[in-house]
Formats: structure tokens, C-alpha cells, sequence
């Protein structure tokens, strides 16, 4: 059971590159998420999936597209990369909610992009 | 103003006394509140969630809930070094318990 997984650890792209941030989980949660990390600042939602076939705009959306693959898959793309995307970006997954209670986030280990 | 708010410290405690973090949040029908604990380089990790007003325990660790003010606090009692860390405090959205938003965090230091 290995939790959630991200996929690259460490990534160094330049300025208009494009890539994807791939996340997994296999606790056949529903809900996933992407956050990103800058120092001092938390963490900002960008995107989350309430349940397969769903996506919703977090905090800060503007530079991403997120695909919800399955149930176990939550991909991230940055179509072109800028400066301001140099963070470290956490996937989460979640059972999911109800109007009276949320399940406890699980998070992977983290992305950690530079942008040259 | 942000959704929720934290005071980003360093908070400095010497070992052994009483931690007080505090949190408060925006959104007047959130329904469900957490405290993370993340260490330096690494992800969060779940230390206590909590749903209805008033206190929760679980060891040395305390969260307190007031909904009509919109705050929500965490007490490390006997407080440790292995206790330094920031801690996050993340909150639902009334408009979707699926989404959850976070403060910026705040840094704990406990002093030998």
C-alpha cells in the first residue's frame, strides 16, 4: 500500500516548457487534490476533483489544467512554464465530504519544479 | 483577506510548557477543521480533525473549536522538540466539503 505517489520528485524546466505532474493513489479515495508550496505562504489549492469525472478551481488555477484519468489518477499540466510556477506542488487525496464532515487528506511526497 | 489565517511566528516555547496556536477562518458555514503538522522538506501529516464546537482531545494535543467567532486553536501540552515543525490549519469550504483550503502556517520552535 503505497499511499499517494508523485511523479517526477524533482523537475528543472525554462521558461514555456510544458509538462505533467502525474499523482496516484491507491486507498480508493475519491477526492483528489493539487496544491502548490512557496516558502512562508502554506499551501494554495489549485485544482481538485470531488470524484471522478469532476474538476473544480482551487485558489490559484490561472497556468494549469488539471485531468481526473480514474479514480486512482489526478494529472497536473503546466502548458508554459513561467517563473512564477517555481514551487513545490503537493497531491492529496481525500474519501471525500458530506455536509457534516470531511476525510483526513493524505498528501504524496511532493514535486519540487524550478523554472529557469 | 484570506480564507483562513494563521499567525506565521516563529512561535518559540520553552520544552515542557503549553503550545497555543490559533487559526480563524472566513467562510461562515465550514463544517470541518484540521490542524497538520509539516516538518521541513516534507508533506503534511494529519494531527487532529475536528467538527463540532468545543474541545477535542487526543494525548497532548488539544484542538478547540468556536463557530460563532470563526476560530479554531491547537494545544500542545508538555510540549517537545520533536514538536518544532509548522502547523498548518485547513478548513472546509461551505460551498463544497471536497474543498479544503489552507493557512499559511505557523512555525513552532520548542527551546530546550
Amino acid at each position: 500500500n503505497a499511499g499517494v505517489t508523485q511523479t517526477p520528485k524533482f523537475q528543472v524546466l525554462k521558461t514555456g516548457q510544458s509538462m505533467t505532474l502525474q499523482c496516484a493513489q491507491d486507498m480508493n479515495h475519491n477526492s483528489m487534490y493539487w496544491y502548490r508550496q512557496d516558502p512562508g505562504m502554506g499551501l494554495r489549492l489549485i485544482y481538485y476533483s470531488a470524484s471522478e469525472g469532476t474538476t473544480d478551481k482551487g485558489e490559484v488555477p490561472n497556468g494549469y489544467n488539471v485531468s481526473r484519468l480514474n479514480k486512482r489518477e489526478f494529472s497536473l499540466r503546466l502548458e508554459s512554464a513561467a517563473p512564477s510556477q517555481t514551487s513545490v506542488y503537493f497531491c492529496a487525496s481525500t474519501n471525500g465530504g458530506s455536509s457534516l464532515s470531511t476525510d483526513t487528506q493524505y498528501f504524496g511526497p511532493g514535486t519540487r519544479l524550478t523554472v529557469l | 483577506q484570506k480564507e483562513v489565517e494563521q499567525n506565521s511566528g516563529p512561535l518559540s516555547v520553552p520544552e515542557g510548557a503549553i503550545a497555543s496556536l490559533n487559526c480563524t477562518y472566513s467562510d461562515r458555514g465550514s463544517q470541518s477543521f484540521f490542524w497538520y503538522r509539516q516538518y521541513s522538506g516534507k508533506s503534511p501529516e494529519l494531527i487532529m480533525s475536528i467538527y463540532s464546537n468545543g474541545d477535542k482531545e487526543d494525548g497532548r494535543f488539544t484542538a478547540q473549536l468556536n463557530k460563532a467567532s470563526q476560530y479554531v486553536s491547537l494545544l500542545i501540552r508538555d510540549s517537545q522538540p520533536s514538536d518544532s515543525a509548522t502547523y498548518l490549519c485547513a478548513v472546509t469550504a461551505y460551498s463544497s466539503a471536497s474543498k479544503i483550503i489552507f493557512g499559511s502556517g505557523t512555525r513552532l520552535s520548542i527551546r530546550p
